[in-house]
């Protein structure tokens, strides 16, 4: 069965370091999604993406955090300048029709910043 | 701002006993309905979706929708133990998620 594959896990970083979340979303979807969720909070919408470029982004996404597709499979967000508060799941999803329903999630990446 | 609020939670009810869960949202212009599941430590997965007014079926589940009174809600029949988690009504193309209910079935 298809998947959306997230990389890495979990990554522990220092407070004012860049990171870079990656995301295989399912080959044949079209919409790609960033959410996040701090622990025990709800799942926050990031930014989504279509056809190279974004479509809509929360306030949440700001200059601090961008998104890009540097080939046909993978879908990265950065988050520069990491912050503690930016401690949180990133959930990657996908969907090849997001009229009619499924979005596909990956299993999360847990980044912790110290 | 498109908020979405659910009903506070947590919610239990005894195993077999019907689950209500309700969403309200702000965005009259949404045009899709979602409801998710989520496990503690998992990520979020579908349980179905609804873009008419009235009701949806699906097994144990229906969901039910209106959009005048801009709300949605889901009722579990018949509930599991296996059922509990942490539900979480979706709105619109960018699946803006609501703060999520969680619900306990007791054996």
């Amino acid at each position: 069965e298809p998947e959306v594959t997230q990389t890495p896990s979990h990554q522990v970083t220092q407070m004012g370091q860049e990171v870079i979340l990656r995301c295989v979303p399912i080959s044949n979807h079209l919409y790609f999604y960033w959410y996040r969720q701090i622990l025990g909070q709800k799942v926050e919408f990031l930014v989504s993406f279509y056809n190279n470029e974004i479509s809509e982004k929360s306030e949440i996404f700001d200059d601090q955090f961008s998104v890009e597709r540097p080939d046909g499979s993978n879908f990265t967000l950065k988050i520069r300048s990491t912050k503690l508060e930016d401690s949180a799941m990133y959930f990657c999803a996908s969907t090849g029709n997001r009229n009619t329903g499924e979005l596909f999630f990956g299993e999360g990446s847990r980044l912790t910043v110290l | 701002q498109k908020e979405v609020e659910q009903n506070s939670g947590p919610l239990s009810v005894p195993e077999g006993a019907i689950a209500s869960l309700n969403c309200t949202y702000s965005d009259r212009g949404s045009q899709s309905f979602f409801w998710y599941r989520q496990y503690s430590g998992k990520s979020p997965e579908l349980i179905m979706f609804i873009y008419s007014n009235g009701d949806k079926e699906d097994g144990r589940f229906t969901a039910q929708l209106n959009k005048a009174s801009q709300y949605v809600s889901l009722l579990i029949r018949d509930s599991q133990p296996s059922d509990s988690a942490t539900y979480l009504c979706a709105v619109g193309n960018q699946f803006y998620f609501g703060t999520g209910t969680s619900l306990t079935v007791i054996p």
